[in-house]
């Protein structure tokens, strides 16, 4: 049981490339959302979904884009990298109202 | 909007001494709440959760939290802190009721603890 897992560990992008950020679960979750931490603000949320097919926008969903095809993943699109989405982002996975599991995170710097 | 408020950005204590954080939330309804910590360099790992009954609830490491409802208050405690307790600790909720918000964790800003030996 491998539980959350993200790829790549560690990315650096130029302003106007565009990558997409993995997340997988094997725990069959329904729920699982993408997280932004930056320093002194906590953990900011992206986009989540409720289940395969269903997704929505979080508090800073600018410049991302998500789907999930299937329960076991879902992936961050950035569109057009801008330095202001130099972050550390975090995929969660859980059922309803339940604990949510962390992935181990992907340090994104853009220059 | 619903929030959760974190007291503390940074607490630097003594080996051996007692840790309170506290943790105010702004809704409502019936919340799930939890308690969350960041060794550096890792990602976030739940310490505990309190989703209903006895209000005092116990986690991993020594650490307990007590909701008090009329108080929007989940504080974590731990009475004895330890140099491997340094990390940062987040405090979350979840509104319980029908819809995609019944999913969702609004986290708090978070509390560095510096544990010194």
């Amino acid at each position: 049981n491998a539980g959350v897992t993200q790829t790549p560990k560690f990315q650096v992008l130029k302003t106007g490339q565009s990558m997409t950020l993995q997340c997988a679960q094997d725990m069959n979750h329904e729920y699982m959302s993408w997280y932004r931490q930056d320093p002194g603000m906590g953990l900011r949320l992206i986009h989540y979904s409720v289940g395969a097919g269903i997704t929505d926008q979080g508090e800073v969903p600018n410049g991302y884009n998500v789907s999930r095809s299937t329960t076991e993943d879902f992936p961050l699109r950035l569109l057009s990298a801008a330095p202001s989405q130099t972050s550390v982002y975090f995929c969660a996975s859980s059922k309803r109202g339940d604990t949510q599991y962390f992935g181990p995170g992907t340090r994104l710097t853009v220059l | 909007a619903q929030s959760v408020s974190q007291h503390n950005h940074h607490v630097i204590l003594s080996e051996a001494a007692s840790l309170e954080l506290g943790c105010n939330y702004s809704y409502g309804g019936t919340v799930n709440l939890f308690w969350y910590v960041q060794y550096p360099g890792q990602h976030l790992q739940l310490l505990l959760k309190y989703f209903s009954g006895d209000p005092l609830v116990k986690g991993i490491k020594g650490f307990e939290a007590e909701f008090i409802k009329s108080k929007f208050s989940f504080n974590l405690r731990k009475p004895s802190v330890q140099w491997s307790d340094t990390a940062e600790y987040f405090c979350a909720v979840t509104l319980l009721g029908s819809g995609a918000g019944s999913y969702q964790l609004t986290f708090g800003k978070g509390t560095k603890l510096s544990v010194i030996p």
